[in-house]
């Protein structure tokens, strides 16, 4: 079976621009789960997707957007870019809503670089 | 607010040896915990996930254990190798808004040399 899937796995950008990033869960898997990972911050929750609907939200800035769609697939965009926003963005994806009992797969991750 | 704490930051071990991390966190109520280990510039590797309700959790060389009540987990690996260098991170699911989330820790940072 394959794994958590995110695409691309690097990108460079410049302040102001907007970028988006995709991931593929696990087949059969329909939540997904975005984190950022800084080394100042680590690992922090962004959002959480399941059938569709976003189910949950972190402490960030509306600049940061995500969706979701009926394979579940899941986009994140992030508008009007800083540095700050230069981070490891994780996916990771569960088999029903990420909620008690449910274990978590991480994909490789997508590399952001904001200069 | 859910704090989670890895102690010590960085662990540096010869092969062979016997090691235990260790984790913390401030609210104990969790629904779980999961450990994860990451290789440099890399995802995350889940290892061993403990339900609130369970004690431990084994998988070949680790052995995870929680204290909910004491808000304390120790990840557990026998005869260490230099394949198990990596970052370990520790994670608690608790609520959020308007549902769990997944709280990390900043992780430990194993180096076994041969």
């Amino acid at each position: 079976k394959a794994g958590v899937t995110q695409t691309p796995r690097y990108l460079i950008k410049t302040r102001g621009q907007q970028v988006t990033l995709s991931c593929s869960p696990i087949s059969g898997h329909r939540s997904v789960s975005w984190y950022q990972q800084t080394p100042g911050q680590g690992l922090q929750f962004l959002f959480e997707y399941f059938s569709e609907t976003q189910r949950n939200k972190g402490n960030f800035p509306g600049r940061f957007s995500g969706r979701q769609f009926s394979n579940s697939r899941s986009e994140m965009n992030v508008s009007t870019l800083e540095l700050g926003d230069s981070a490891l963005y994780l996916c990771a994806s569960s088999p029903g809503l990420a909620g008690t009992y449910n274990e978590q797969f991480f994909g490789p991750g997508t590399r952001l670089t904001v200069l | 607010k859910q704090e989670v704490t890895q102690i010590p930051a960085a662990l540096s071990v010869p092969e062979g040896e016997n090691l235990v991390l260790n984790c913390s966190f401030t609210d104990s109520a969790i629904y779980n915990l999961q450990w994860f280990r990451q290789d440099p510039g890399k995802g995350l590797t889940s290892l061993l996930l403990i339900q609130s309700s369970q004690r431990e959790q084994t998988s070949g060389r680790l052995n995870a254990s929680l204290d909910k009540s004491s808000g304390r987990s120790t990840l557990y690996i026998a005869a260490s190798q230099p394949g198990d260098s990596a970052t370990y991170l520790c994670a608690v699911r608790t609520s959020s808004q308007a549902g769990t989330a997944l709280i990390f820790g900043k992780g430990t940072t194993l180096s076994v040399s041969s």
